[in-house]
């Protein structure tokens, strides 16, 4: 298994409260991504990281913000929580560009995460 | 239209049978194209590729049709520990950054 790590695996929180979940990777991969999973819904990518302070928006970017200080740390801040934010996260690795053939996705074991 | 579907089941399946998922995307000029398999409460992980000339992993073959834009997947012989949900994942190639996933298929295998 890769060497992903992520904390919490589980949180409960009040909305309004800022909540910071972290991904530490051990493989030493460029890249590394935050990914949201709902019920109804395909993964969906709220940031990415190509390199130390390089991050950019996925498509679900909106009331969260990432950081990346160190190659193997990357964290995505809930700056105030809502009940919409409820839901199972995942830090996803990946040595290249995602998808580029003999490059693979790696995913950490998720974060489950409560607003109430 | 979504960019990639799937068939959500479930599928129930006995052992030993053959089970065949489909899975469609709508941006033609998709590059890569996979399939992961997720347990419940668990992260996805990379089942194979799929490769144009089709390819085979054990009692998992493949398919892509670029024509049609749709990928498959078949297991034969299915096992109890093949149940679990199939997502269908498509890079859409230079330019842009991400994959997308299709909401996956759930497969149960009954004894």
């Amino acid at each position: 298994d890769a060497g992903i790590t992520q904390s919490p695996r589980h949180k409960v929180t009040e909305t309004g409260t800022p909540v910071t979940l972290r991904c530490h990777q051990t493989e030493n991969h460029r890249y590394m991504y935050w990914y949201r999973q709902d019920p109804g819904h395909g993964l969906r990518l709220i940031h990415y990281s190509y390199g130390v302070k390089d991050t950019d928006k996925g498509e679900v970017s909106d009331g969260y913000s990432v950081s990346r200080s160190k190659t193997e740390d990357f964290l995505l801040t809930l700056e105030s929580a809502t009940s919409s934010q409820t839901s199972v996260y995942f830090c996803a690795i990946s040595e290249s560009r995602k998808g580029v053939s003999g490059n693979t996705i790696y995913f950490g074991e998720g974060s489950w995460l409560t607003v109430v | 239209r979504k960019e990639v579907e799937q068939d959500p089941g479930p599928f129930n399946v006995p052992e030993g049978a053959t089970v065949a998922f489909n899975c469609t995307y709508s941006n033609s000029a998709s590059q890569s194209f996979f399939w992961y398999r997720q347990d419940c409460r668990k992260e996805p992980k990379l089942l194979m590729s799929v490769y144009s000339s089709g390819n085979e992993d054990g009692r998992f073959t493949a398919q892509l049709n670029r024509a049609s834009q749709y990928i498959s997947l078949l297991i034969r012989d299915s096992k109890l520990s093949d149940s679990a949900t199939y997502l269908c994942v498509v890079y859409s190639g230079a330019g842009s950054y991400q994959l997308t996933f299709g909401k996956g298929t759930k497969l149960s295998v009954i004894p």
